[in-house]
């Protein structure tokens, strides 16, 4: 299994631009997480799907931020426009409950690391 | 809300010899998950080890295993034989089992002296 793959891995990007941050679970999983790390806050969630409905967006900062999940094997997460507070390493992870209701372990992504201008 | 904290910001250890990582964590559920993930500097985010609350017993991955107590909240990281390797940014992490959220502490980066 390739593991959950991001894209780009860096994006420098000037403020006021639009972002579009990619990701590809891992096959099979139902769950699909959107974290954000910096020095200042850590690592906070910022959404997540199950099975490609959004569940629980509380972490998303402000209306800037988006997150779709059109499909099993694909995520994005949009920020429009950027500012330079939002320079941070953002990853995906996914998980699976296997049908129990439970959900196991995250597999994390190699992150994406925006830094605006 | 669940909280995770570590109170070790930094810990160093000489290689083959034993360290031990604290967490002590927040919560009134009685059912839950901990876990520790590894960050090196290539910044991916490792899965060390899993513990379910439930279960009495310490959970153990090769050289990596955990002192789990619930009544204190405590959920400590042993690592036994340090290798350069496992110099890293450690986080402790909780998630609810009726949730999916993961709730991490604030990391503590493990040196390993030569």
């Amino acid at each position: 299994d390739a593991g959950v793959i991001q894209s780009p891995r860096h994006e420098v990007t000037e403020m006021g631009q639009e972002v579009t941050l990619r990701c590809k679970p891992i096959s099979g999983h139902d769950y699909l997480f959107w974290y954000r790390q910096t020095m200042m806050r850590g690592l906070e969630l910022l959404i997540y799907f199950n099975n490609n409905v959004p569940i629980d967006d509380s972490g998303m900062p402000e209306d800037r931020f988006s997150a779709k999940m059109p499909n099993a094997s694909f995520s994005t997460l949009k920020i429009q426009p950027s500012e330079p507070r939002d320079s941070a390493v953002y990853f995906c992870a996914s998980s699976t409950s296997a049908g129990t209701g439970e959900t196991y372990e995250q597999y994390f992504g190699p992150g994406t690391r925006l830094t605006v201008t | 809300a669940q909280t995770v904290t570590q109170s070790q910001p930094e810990m160093s250890v000489q290689e083959a010899e034993t360290v031990t990582l604290s967490c002590t964590y927040d919560t009134s559920e009685s059912d839950y998950y901990l876990f520790w993930y590894k960050q090196p500097p290539s910044r991916q985010m490792i899965l060390v080890i899993r513990q379910e609350a439930y279960k009495q017993q310490n959970a153990t991955e090769n050289r990596f295993s955990v002192n789990f107590q619930k009544a204190a909240k405590s959920f400590s990281l042993k690592i036994s034989d340090s290798q350069l390797g496992d110099a890293a940014m450690y986080f402790c992490a909780y998630e609810e089992t009726s949730g999916s959220r993961l709730t991490f502490g604030e990391g503590t980066q493990l040196t390993v002296n030569p």
